[in-house]
């Protein structure tokens, strides 16, 4: 498999302000990684697709200019959420994307906690 | 539209008990499932995967599942659980290379003593 960081694990800021989330795939490089988002007691929702040195891919109804990607080497990928709002209180994971073969699996990180107030 | 659907949002068992935690998917040529374990305020562990081959996948932690094309479904099995085996289970399926995975809504499992 594949090891995946974030940091940090958990984050509190005042609504206003921008918080950035680090995703770090730790021993291989990774062209593509994901950003989900995570209710509780729900399911992991897609927000976009990161592709290293290219701009990354949203779902749709998710905000490109408030949920900013960065995927600027192959090790990391950034999740800044801009302008943040207390809507915006949610667990944020990220994973990569390893191919084996002719079929790919998907490895996640421990997830980000933002609350903000 | 391709889905997943888990068909048990909760599960309770009794410590030792086995357990089956169903999941289907929407039909497609080439379909490559997955079933991933969250602990309380973790990430996702892969716990098997089936991509091709055998249709019985064992995974990690005891666990296995089985690929039934004609029923569509790939429901998830433990002879019998442990109390650490409490925690939120995710069936997910990738519907071509490099596709985006489609997740369930998750089934809670919560094993008592």
């Amino acid at each position: 498999g594949a090891v995946v960081s974030q940091h940090p694990s958990r984050v509190i800021c005042k609504s206003g302000t921008s918080v950035k989330i680090e995703c770090r795939s730790l021993d291989f490089q990774a062209t593509t990684m994901f950003w989900y988002r995570q209710f509780p007691k729900k399911s992991l929702m897609l927000m976009a697709t990161s592709n290293e040195g290219s701009k990354a891919t949203y779902e749709q109804g998710v905000e490109k200019d408030k949920f900013l990607i960065n995927h600027a080497s192959l090790t990391l990928s950034t999740l800044t959420v801009t302008s943040a709002h207390p809507e915006d209180s949610s667990f944020y994971i990220c994973s990569v994307r390893l191919a084996s073969g002719s079929a790919e699996t998907q490895y996640f990180g421990p997830g980000t906690r933002l609350l903000v107030l | 539209a391709q889905s997943v659907t888990q068909l048990d949002s909760q599960v309770p068992v009794f410590e030792e008990a086995p357990v089956e935690l169903r999941c289907n998917y929407s039909s497609s040529v080439s379909v490559y499932l997955f079933w991933y374990v969250q602990y309380p305020n973790q990430g996702l562990q892969l716990l098997l995967k089936y991509l091709s081959g055998s249709t019985l996948v064992k995974g990690i932690n005891g666990f296995e599942a089985e690929f039934n094309k004609s029923q569509t479904s790939f429901h998830l099995r433990k002879p019998s659980v442990h109390i650490s085996d409490t925690a939120e289970y995710f069936c997910a399926a990738a519907y071509n290379q490099g596709g985006k995975l489609i997740f369930g809504q998750g089934t809670e499992l919560s094993v008592k003593p």
